[in-house]
């Protein structure tokens, strides 16, 4: 199905492990962007992209890296996992003019332990 | 800096009522206003997105309006089912290009059967 693919749905990670969160999409989307949506702080906005090769931050981008080689593909990079990264991780993409709004991947549910 | 409210937090009502959900913003230049479902431990799917120029939108039961002057819009459900209950979210973006879509932190309304 067309749309926002995120990989893994679920991961466990030790305090210091270092992981990427996989987002693709095939809709041809300028825009990409990570959020994290923790239990009363609602979705907070990591970073984001528009285009291939352009990057930026967020809302809250310390411990996180992004980049973006191609349109399809803006992986998530943790690098060194704190418990505070413990989060339901979601990616989004919309077309640069905004007519059909943002699809949003179903998410990964990370635990840092 | 925008900012999104929803109001009430939470909901319960009967099945079959019709019911408003409120969502405000601070500022009126937005490029257009989304409405989101999300059901426990799953990813959002979106409702309704309106455009900045256009008052109101419809889909089937689901009939959402904006109000750019006052800052507000509101989501009307017609008929109310179990089915409908869920956490709904209101995500403003940003007029500029900022591609920071800014999200109320939600109205989770439970249909009694």
């Amino acid at each position: 199905n067309a749309g926002v693919t995120q990989t893994p749905k679920f991961q466990v990670l030790k305090t210091g492990q270092s992981m990427t969160l996989q987002c693709a999409q095939d809709m041809n989307h300028e825009y990409m962007s990570w959020y994290r949506q923790d239990p009363g702080m609602g979705l907070r906005l990591i970073h984001y992209s528009v285009g291939a090769g352009i990057t930026d931050q967020g809302e809250v981008p310390n411990g996180y890296n992004v980049s973006r080689s191609t349109t399809e593909d803006f992986p998530l990079r943790l690098l060194s996992a704190a418990p505070s990264q413990t989060s339901v991780y979601f990616c989004a993409s919309r077309g640069r003019d905004g007519a059909y709004g943002y699809t949003f991947g179903s998410g990964t549910r990370l635990t840092v332990v | 800096k925008q900012e999104v409210t929803q109001i009430p937090a939470a909901l319960s009502v009967p099945e079959g009522e019709n019911l408003v959900l409120n969502c405000s913003f601070t500022d009126s230049a937005i490029y257009n206003l989304q409405w989101f479902r999300q059901d426990p431990g799953k990813g959002l799917t979106s409702l309704l997105l309106i455009q900045s120029s256009q008052r109101e939108q419809t889909s089937g039961r689901l009939n959402a309006s904006l109000d750019k002057s006052s800052g507000r819009s509101t989501l009307y459900i017609a008929a109310s089912q179990p089915g409908d209950s869920a956490t709904y979210l209101c995500a403003v973006d940003p007029q500029g290009g900022s591609e920071k879509l800014v999200f109320g932190k939600g109205t989770k309304l439970t249909v009694n059967p």
